[in-house]
């Protein structure tokens, strides 16, 4: 268990539709990064942020949004879904790769959620 | 630009016997370099890195990886693989360019057989 955690462990919806994804750091963790797993795709980096704020962008569609909290956890938006949005989406967290000796830079994956657009 | 890449799409091993899992790497400056595994429907579970020091890195469940510069190369082994061990791996190298993510391979299947 690497004590991120991630909710719903499943989704399914319709084209068209919004959905939202959580997913709670590590305690201390202050970093949380979020990825899609697709077939086609392999494992894509969508968007950074650090203690409230993006710090990095990937290739994160304009129909896809994130946040991150004060209590640190953050939430995917996807929105107008399509059925090439399908995938496994993880979040993973680190201390702080920025100010922390890279020695300790390690990210930690959550179980992902499953996204099937129908 | 940054790169990763696992040669082989799947690799077979007999159970006891040595295993390789290959990634070379592509960066500027100096390699940060990770292995996770990823069991099937679980997240991915950190194996081990490279951040500087010894080529011979050791990590969770018996793997170690060599770093070797001249052929910027980060193979993933184990000496004595287990049934168990069948999953699929992923190598990373940290993005140096400021942003900290992670650029993955695109996965190696391990199949070690009874």
């Amino acid at each position: 268990d690497s004590g991120v955690t991630q909710t719903p462990k499943h989704l399914i919806t319709a084209t068209g539709q919004r959905v939202t994804l959580r997913c709670s750091p590590r305690s201390g963790d202050l970093s949380v990064y979020w990825y899609q797993q697709s077939l086609d795709q392999g494992l894509q980096f969508l968007i950074q942020y650090y203690n409230g704020e993006e710090r990095a962008k990937g290739n994160i569609l304009e129909r896809f949004s994130a946040q991150q909290f004060p209590d640190l956890h953050s939430e995917l938006n996807l929105s107008s879904l399509e059925l090439g949005d399908s995938a496994l989406y993880f979040c993973a967290s680190s201390v702080d790769p920025g100010l922390a000796a890279i020695s300790t830079d390690t990210q930690y994956f959550g179980p992902g959620t499953r996204l099937t657009v129908l | 630009a940054q790169s990763v890449a696992q040669p082989e799409d799947q690799v077979n091993v007999a159970e006891g016997n040595p295993l390789t899992v290959k990634c070379t790497y592509s960066v500027s400056g100096n390699p940060y370099l990770f292995w996770y595994v990823q069991y099937p429907n679980r997240g991915l579970q950190f194996l081990l890195k490279y951040i500087t020091g010894d080529n011979l890195v050791k990590g969770s469940y018996g793997f170690e990886a060599e770093f070797n510069k001249s052929q910027t190369s980060f193979h993933l082994k184990k000496p004595s693989a287990l049934v168990s061990d069948s999953a699929l791996y992923f190598c990373a190298v940290r993005d140096s360019s400021g942003t900290y993510k992670y650029i993955f391979g695109t996965g190696t299947r391990l199949k070690v057989l009874a």
